[in-house]
């Protein structure tokens, strides 16, 4: 079955540290990859997405994020983490087993420590 | 501009009672999907409209959940009969046209079964 994995449940960083949280996908071809963030009571906003071209994607807020199609991996990277990027982020894939709606991810908390 | 909304924001139902939740899509939005995360879950996709009809159904865990789009624009999800696990929040999510287009999604309405 088709499916996105994001492997950590939780990932604690302090403040100014980097960040990466980890998505890979099970699918043959080029998938379409979303990462959303959701803060708490806040809906869901997407962060950046991949189609094509340049595998190095910039989104909202400082975030970017890898396709490495080799690894099947849509990473999410930040260089220096602020207090208020604490929320719960989503990796999502489309085209997965031919159906253009988004499967998600589990979801990975991620906590800032001052 | 005014984004998505849902309504209630949350409702507590008893077991066996029919809830209706309602969605206000983005104006102008095609496409409209509503989505169930369940306490640590991702995100479930329940349905999709195109305009009002639905292409796609598929995620819908059974009869006693059924869900209609008038005049293209607001949807309400129907749960009848409802369960304690049929209890989550019940997101809602609008874009421009196809899933290639960033998805807008609701703060959601979340759903007590006691």
């Amino acid at each position: 079955a088709q499916s996105v994995t994001q492997p950590d449940i939780h990932i604690t960083v302090s403040e100014g540290a980097s960040l990466e949280l980890r998505c890979n996908y099970s699918y043959g071809a080029t998938p379409y990859l979303f990462w959303y963030v959701q803060s708490p009571g806040q809906g869901l906003q997407l962060l950046l997405k991949y189609f094509s071209g340049d595998t190095l994607v910039q989104g909202i807020k400082g975030f970017e994020a890898e396709f490495k199609r080799s690894q099947s991996s849509f990473n999410l990277r930040k260089p220096s983490v602020h207090w208020s990027d604490a929320a719960e982020y989503f990796c999502a894939v489309g085209g997965l087993g031919g159906s253009y709606i988004p499967t998600f991810g589990r979801g990975t908390s991620l906590i800032v420590h001052p | 501009g005014a984004g998505v909304s849902q309504s209630p924001s949350n409702k507590v139902t008893e077991k066996g009672k029919d809830v209706e939740l309602r969605c206000d899509p983005i104006s102008g939005h095609t496409a409209l999907y509503w989505y169930r995360q369940s306490l640590g879950q991702g995100l479930e996709f329940l349905i999709y409209f195109q305009g009002n009809s639905a292409p796609d159904k598929s995620g819908l865990p059974s009869d006693r959940f059924s869900a209609e789009r008038t005049g293209g624009s607001v949807s309400t999800l129907t749960i009848q009969r409802t369960q304690q696990e049929d209890s989550a929040v019940y997101l809602c999510a609008s874009s421009f046209g196809t899933y290639q287009e960033t998805q807008y999604f609701g703060p959601g309405t979340r759903l007590l079964v006691l």
